[in-house]
């Protein structure tokens, strides 16, 4: 069975530092890797995706994650946080049957 | 805005009542997915739909009915519900191949309080 972990609940960072969001997955087959952010009382939003090729992606709003396949992880980063990245970000890994598995989330917040 | 629209965004309901949710996507995916997001478990998936066919059901239980009439729409009818089931129900699309790559948009959520 494929899942995923999002060790933090909450991450908290002052505006102008740099932020990692952590992910590890388990997933039988080749990841697909996916970040989606959620603002409050919105939907999820789309971030970026690790499909195959180069180990760093980059994504919307100078965010980017870092496929490391020997520790199944595929962090969030961005390396300088602002306030309004303050949200709800989830994990989701997609194994070769198509079923999308998300992480129970991890709440950021960007201090000014 | 995702391409993926959802009404009513906020619905109180009565155990008794019974009404349905309304999700509509305009992107031309061809799968459509109901999640349910409560405090207690952050992303429940309740329903998969691809090609207009049910895929997965995750043991949800009867008082939720989806039905998807065509690829761009897609329903959630409630019945008999209870106050547990109070939540944010969202819906999403996503193009389904069988190299599983496509990534889901959104729809906005309909809070649901059931009194």
């Amino acid at each position: 069975a494929q899942s995923v972990a999002q060790p933090e609940d909450q991450v908290n960072v002052a505006e102008g530092n740099p932020l990692t969001v952590k992910c590890t997955y388990s997933v039988s087959g080749n990841p697909y890797l996916f970040w989606y952010v959620q603002y409050p009382n919105r939907g999820l939003q789309f971030l970026l995706k690790y499909i195959t090729g180069d180990n760093l992606v980059k994504g919307s709003y100078g965010f980017e994650a870092e496929f490391n396949k020997s520790q199944t992880s595929f962090h969030l980063k961005k390396p300088s946080a602002l306030v309004s990245d303050s949200a709800l970000y989830f994990c989701a890994v997609r194994g070769n049957a198509g079923k999308s598995t998300f992480g129970d989330g991890t709440t950021l917040t960007v201090k000014p | 805005e995702t391409g993926v629209t959802q009404t009513p965004r906020h619905l109180v309901m009565g155990m008794t009542n019974k009404k349905s949710l309304k999700c509509e996507q305009h992107l031309g995916h061809n799968a459509m997915y109901w999640y349910k997001q409560s405090a207690k478990k952050p992303l429940e998936l309740m329903f998969v739909y691809s090609l207009e066919e049910r895929v997965e059901n995750n043991s949800v239980p009867s008082r939720f009915s989806p039905e998807c009439p065509n690829s761009s729409h897609l329903f959630l009818h409630l019945h008999t519900l209870q106050p547990e089931d109070s939540a944010l129900y969202l819906c999403a699309s996503s193009q389904f191949t069988t190299s599983g790559s496509g990534e889901q948009y959104f729809g906005p959520g309909t809070r649901l309080t059931v009194t």
